[in-house]
């Protein structure tokens, strides 16, 4: 199965808001509400910041939220920090139970 | 709190095996799915397999169906990979994720460990 689709890169300035997006199939991210975004550093760890398409986890801040439309769910960063640029990740569970994650998008903060 | 600790990456030939370890704490091992997702250099995460909580389904990725196997031990709060059949593409970090039991999401993972496969 191939990896769900994101943009390779994305940027803004500091305040503005940005989206990413990543789309799947009616076999993952259209047919089931399992849709999570980590962020990563480099040489780090990734980073859970939303599960379920839209829940936040506790101690992730509010500028982040979580859509999903049809086969394609959205990432969506508001009021840009520096600290958000980082690589982004989305995942979705399958028809197969098993998980699939996007290509990832490099999110640049000019 | 909640910590989770790869250990068992190393340099292996292509054909053989390794196995990797998550010793778990801070959190009842016992009620949470556990996964493997592993990150090639420079590429991007890859999900790998997953066990429930209590051992008995199981479930892999294409590429590592047949070759590796998921398994744990709650009363050592540890998850294993064994890993045989080792190929060049194998070559990754590997990290040790938790998911809540019925749910399809990692929220912790542990630092991972560098696993090479060359000869």
């Amino acid at each position: 199965q191939s990896a769900l689709t994101q943009p390779a890169s994305v940027s803004g300035s500091p305040g503005q808001s940005i989206t990413i997006s990543c789309t799947g199939t009616s076999s993952d991210v259209g047919n089931y509400n399992y849709v999570s975004w980590y962020q990563q550093h480099p040489g780090k760890a990734p980073k859970l910041m939303i599960y379920d398409v839209t829940n936040r986890p506790s101690g992730v801040s509010n500028r982040f939220s979580g859509s999903k439309s049809g086969n394609t769910a959205s990432l969506t960063i508001s009021g840009l920090q520096a600290e958000d640029e980082a690589d982004y990740y989305c995942s979705s569970f399958t028809s197969s139970s098993t998980v699939i994650f996007g290509g990832g998008t490099k999110l640049t903060v000019l | 709190q909640v910590q989770l600790v790869e250990s068992g990456g190393g340099v292996v030939q292509p054909g053989r095996s390794l196995r990797l370890s998550c010793a778990a704490s801070g959190f009842t091992f016992s009620s949470y799915g556990m996964h493997w997702v592993r990150q090639a250099p420079g590429k991007g995460l890859e999900w790998v397999a997953e066990i429930w909580s209590d051992g008995l389904n199981k479930y892999y990725a294409d590429s590592v169906k047949g070759r590796f196997t998921i398994s744990r031990d709650n009363s050592k709060n540890t998850l294993y990979l064994q890993m045989n059949s080792m190929r060049a593409e194998d070559t990754a970090v590997y990290y040790c994720a938790r998911a809540p039991s019925g749910y399809v999401y990692f929220d912790y993972w542990g630092q991972g460990t560098l696993v090479t496969v060359s000869s």
